[in-house]
């Protein structure tokens, strides 16, 4: 079945940048997007962005925008995600998760990582 | 950008209906899935494409789409269904991106 593990938890200073990875098991890695969605202490779901592996094309929430990057290794079965000039409020559990094309043709969620917690702290 | 209306809370008695609205302009012409989290857990699909029902997920939990407002209904409800549940869509107008509603507190009294 599918699975997404996502690396450990982090914790960094702010000013400095995280990078999570999410390695997807059973399935085809290029066949699905993958997108990244955070959740802060107590606050609801916030997508991030996605990548599309088989083109290497990734696309950004506006409120991200400058500030993540998404990668894919196809080789590895691995997305990355990568958030720089880190502040408090950046602290929040990030998850990956596997998106299916629905009716409209746009994406849910049916397979997601375990989560990463990311504090950011002086 | 797009906006998804949910409340906060829902409270309702075991063996009793919840229902679950999301608000959002002209919502009936995207597709509207559902999620459900527990505390310290990852989100769980529960219905995609307004109504449809991944498997594993019982019968119980229902969806309904049309206008400005989605629906998830949640039949005979247990004390296992007390949860947190969010919907979502894609937002393909502005910077193509997912959108999630801000999420509702599913109580069982």
């Amino acid at each position: 079945q599918v699975q997404l593990v996502q690396s450990g938890a982090e914790v960094k200073k702010p000013g400095s940048s995280v990078k999570v990875s999410c390695k997807a098991s059973g399935g085809t890695f290029s066949s699905y997007t993958i997108s990244w969605v955070r959740q802060a202490p107590g606050q609801g779901l916030e997508w991030m962005g996605r990548i599309i592996p088989i083109l290497g094309i990734a696309n950004y929430a506006q409120k991200f925008q400058g500030r993540v990057t998404i990668t894919a290794d196809k080789s590895t079965s691995t997305a990355y995600m990568e958030l720089s000039s880190l502040r408090s409020e950046d602290t929040a559990v990030y998850y990956c998760a596997r998106g299916t094309v629905g009716r409209d043709g746009f994406e849910y969620f049916q397979h997601w990582g375990q989560g990463t917690l990311v504090t950011v702290s002086s | 950008s797009y906006v998804l209306t949910q409340p906060p809370s829902v409270s309702v008695a075991p063996g009793q209906t919840a229902r679950i609205t999301c608000g959002g302009n002209n919502i009936g012409s995207k597709s509207v899935h559902w999620y459900q989290q527990k505390p310290g857990q990852a989100p769980v699909l529960v219905v995609y494409d307004d109504s449809d029902r991944p498997s594993g997920i019982p019968e119980r939990f229902s969806g309904s789409n049309s206008g400005n407002t989605a629906t998830l209904t949640i039949s005979r409800v247990e004390a296992g269904d007390e949860a947190d549940y969010y919907c979502q869509v894609w937002d393909s107008s502005s910077d193509h991106s997912g959108v999630f509603g801000g999420g509702t507190k599913l109580t069982v009294l």
